[in-house]
């Protein structure tokens, strides 16, 4: 157990709807990465935030967002869902925002149907 | 982030010990090299990183060459829980940017 939870685990919704994935992170970690993991894409970096604030950003799409709250969860809003968005979504935390371990979540697996 | 390349597959056997190479010929002075391993059905798992001298955890070790374009990672001795994609990666920044890693498989 990496001490990093994200729900839900499983997630099936229909092309057009709008999902939010959470992310709690361990205990005293920072920071929150985001990451996709499809079948062709491998995993691709999507934001990070670190104490409330984005860091960095990766090819994230205009139709998702993110955003980390005061109490350090964060959650990854993705909207006008299209098939090609089904994937694995991992959520990563660290204590720092760079140069340190990262742990992953278990991961919430997203269905386009 | 510079980039990394290791080969898609190695094959392992079960107790043998294990190098995994990972060359990074574009690397600069800032860049740590991260390793990651993610087994089937998980998240990805930190493994080691360092920055230019030979790291050691409980997990593995990391040699690092001297001039610093190439890395292997060393699993002294493979378990069968051992098998996963292996992911050497250069950050020199906030981000982690994972590349196709190299399957590792071990056979009992």
């Amino acid at each position: 157990d990496s001490g990093v939870t994200q729900t839900p685990k499983h997630l099936i919704t229909a092309t057009g709807q709008r999902v939010t994935l959470r992310c709690s992170p361990r205990s005293g970690d920072l920071s929150v990465y985001w990451y996709q993991q499809s079948l062709d894409q491998g995993l691709q970096f999507l934001i990070q935030y670190y104490n409330g604030e984005e860091r960095a950003k990766g090819n994230i799409l205009e139709r998702f967002s993110a955003q980390q709250f005061p109490d350090l969860h964060s959650e990854l809003n993705l909207s006008s869902l299209e098939l090609g968005d089904s994937a694995l979504y991992f959520c990563a935390s660290s204590v720092y925002s760079r140069n340190t371990e990262a742990f992953f979540g278990q991961g919430t697996r997203l269905t386009v149907v | 982030d510079a980039k990394t390349t290791q080969p898609n597959s190695m094959e392992s056997n079960e107790e043998e010990p294990v190098h995994l190479p990972c060359n990074h010929s574009t690397i600069s002075g800032t860049d740590y090299i991260h390793w990651y391993r993610q087994l089937p059905s998980q998240g990805p798992e930190y493994v080691i990183h360092g920055l230019t001298s030979n790291v050691n955890n409980r997990m593995a070790s990391l040699a690092i060459a001297e001039d610093r374009k190439s890395s292997t990672l060393i699993l002294h001795r493979a378990t069968l829980r051992d098998a996963a994609v292996y992911y050497c990666i250069l950050s020199g920044g906030d981000m982690l940017t994972f590349g196709g890693g190299t399957r590792l498989m071990v056979k009992p």
